[in-house]
């Protein structure tokens, strides 16, 4: 079964650092992956979407690259805000046509001023 | 504008009593979902609908049911609900595999 793991559980920085959240997930057969902001007691946002065939997407100040081989994921924040202060959750679906995503725990950002 | 809403935000409600959480949305997806986000479980799906009158079970279907009736709803309905379904529940839409949420119901079953 895929489990996927998140690196570090919690991290707080001050403003202006660039970030490197991490994901890993155990069955390289993935279809896609997709990272999220999720802001305390409010709902998931779509940062950015991966197809397996893809290396890496940006938008904005993050980037995010896929290493299917090595069952990885970093997602690369630029010159942090305050703003970008939230957890940030993967979910890696599966390259069997499954609709059932498997998700992380997430990683809960804190950027200080 | 693009919008994945849910009714109620917040419940509390007893044990056994049947309720049911709506989740509508405006973009026309044929993919719909609903999870539940637990303290140290994370997100789980609970079940999923690919289009109208077609719905299959997550991970989590145990205590729950859906239906699909029309495109644009997906209601979340617990027959008998149990203490172990306080949780937050969120309701998703997808476009391919990429999936937009709702804000959220937190329900307290007590």
């Amino acid at each position: 079964k895929q489990e996927v793991t998140q690196i570090p559980a919690a991290l707080s920085v001050p403003e202006g650092e660039n970030l490197v959240l991490n994901c890993s997930f155990t069955d390289s057969a993935i279809y896609n992956l997709q990272w999220f902001r999720q802001d305390p007691g409010k709902g998931l946002t779509s940062l950015l979407l991966i197809q397996s065939s893809q290396r890496e997407q940006t938008s904005g100040r993050l980037n995010a690259s896929l290493d299917k081989s090595s069952g990885r994921s970093t997602l690369y924040i630029a010159a942090s805000q305050p703003g970008d202060s939230a957890t940030y959750l993967c979910a890696v679906w599966g390259a069997g046509g499954s609709y059932i995503p498997t998700f992380g725990r997430g990683t809960s950002l804190i950027v200080h001023p | 504008e693009a919008q994945v809403t849910q009714n109620p935000r917040y419940l509390i409600t007893v044990t056994g009593k049947k309720l049911t959480v709506t989740c509508s949305q405006n973009m026309n997806h044929e993919y719909m979902s609903w999870y539940r986000q637990d303290p140290g479980l994370g997100l789980r799906q609970i079940y999923y609908s690919m289009n109208v009158e077609v719905t299959d079970k997550g991970d989590v279907p145990e205590g729950y049911k859906v239906s699909r009736k029309e495109k644009r709803n997906f209601p979340l309905i617990l027959e008998s609900p149990s203490p172990n379904q306080t949780s937050l529940y969120f309701c998703a839409t997808g476009q391919g595999y990429e999936q937009y949420f709702g804000p959220g119901t937190r329900l307290t079953v007590t």
